[in-house]
């Protein structure tokens, strides 16, 4: 079974500042990693994902995140906060095998505000 | 391409009524999963389906039902609604069968019960 766990409901920066969105998460099974981004009244739109391969993951919008299965982590950061990426943010497990089948485990979901 | 259709967008209905929500994925993905969004219970899985079948099931009450096309659209099904039934309903599709394959979200229907 795998499990995830956002730490910190809410985080605030100021615009310009680093943005530190942390995810651990708990698989027994070599796990795909994912984190989506969900604007009010929206659905979730996918930032980036880690499969196999390099640990640092680029995503779109300057966002990046690391793999490290020593540490069960996959943080969320990006250099320079912008306005815009104001919005709720879900990191999310996936195993593999039928029981994994279409099914994404979500962290309960951070909420990111940044203030001018 | 178009993204993820689902429709209504918005719907109320009162306890006891049964409700059919509706997906269309992208063109040319087979894979649709739908989620339940609430405030306290966050996004939580209801069910696969990929090729008219269902592959993976979560945690719900048997009143959640799915069911896909040929097309692959998907549709799922709430009877005798409860007040906690209140929620963000979201699909999403996906090319393939892997669980690697990234899952493309719709905008969600809206589902309040009164």
């Amino acid at each position: 079974a795998q499990s995830v766990t956002q730490l910190g409901s809410h985080v605030s920066v100021s615009e310009g500042a680093l943005v530190l969105l942390r995810c651990n998460y708990s698989s027994s099974v070599p796990p795909y990693l994912f984190w989506y981004v969900q604007y009010p009244n929206q659905g979730l739109q996918l930032l980036l994902k880690y499969t196999t391969g390099a640990t640092l993951v680029k995503g779109i919008n300057g966002f990046e995140a690391e793999f490290k299965k020593s540490e069960t982590s996959f943080h969320l950061t990006k250099p320079s906060a912008h306005m815009s990426d104001a919005a709720e943010y879900f990191c999310a497990v996936s195993g593999t095998g039928g029981t994994s089948y279409g099914k994404l485990t979500f962290g309960q979901g951070t909420i990111l505000t940044v203030h001018p | 391409k178009a993204g993820v259709t689902q429709t209504p967008r918005y719907l109320i209905k009162t306890r006891g009524q049964q409700v059919t929500l509706s997906c269309s994925p992208i063109s040319g993905h087979r894979s649709v999963s739908w989620y339940q969004q609430t405030p306290g219970q966050g996004l939580q899985f209801l069910f696969e389906y990929f090729s008219e079948t269902q592959r993976n099931k979560g945690n719900f009450p048997g009143r959640f039902s799915g069911r896909q096309f040929s097309n692959s659209r998907s549709e799922m099904n709430v009877s005798t609604l409860e007040l906690g039934d209140s929620a963000l309903y979201l699909c999403a599709s996906s090319t393939v069968a892997g669980t690697q394959e990234t899952q493309y979200f719709g905008p969600g229907t809206r589902l309040l019960v009164l």
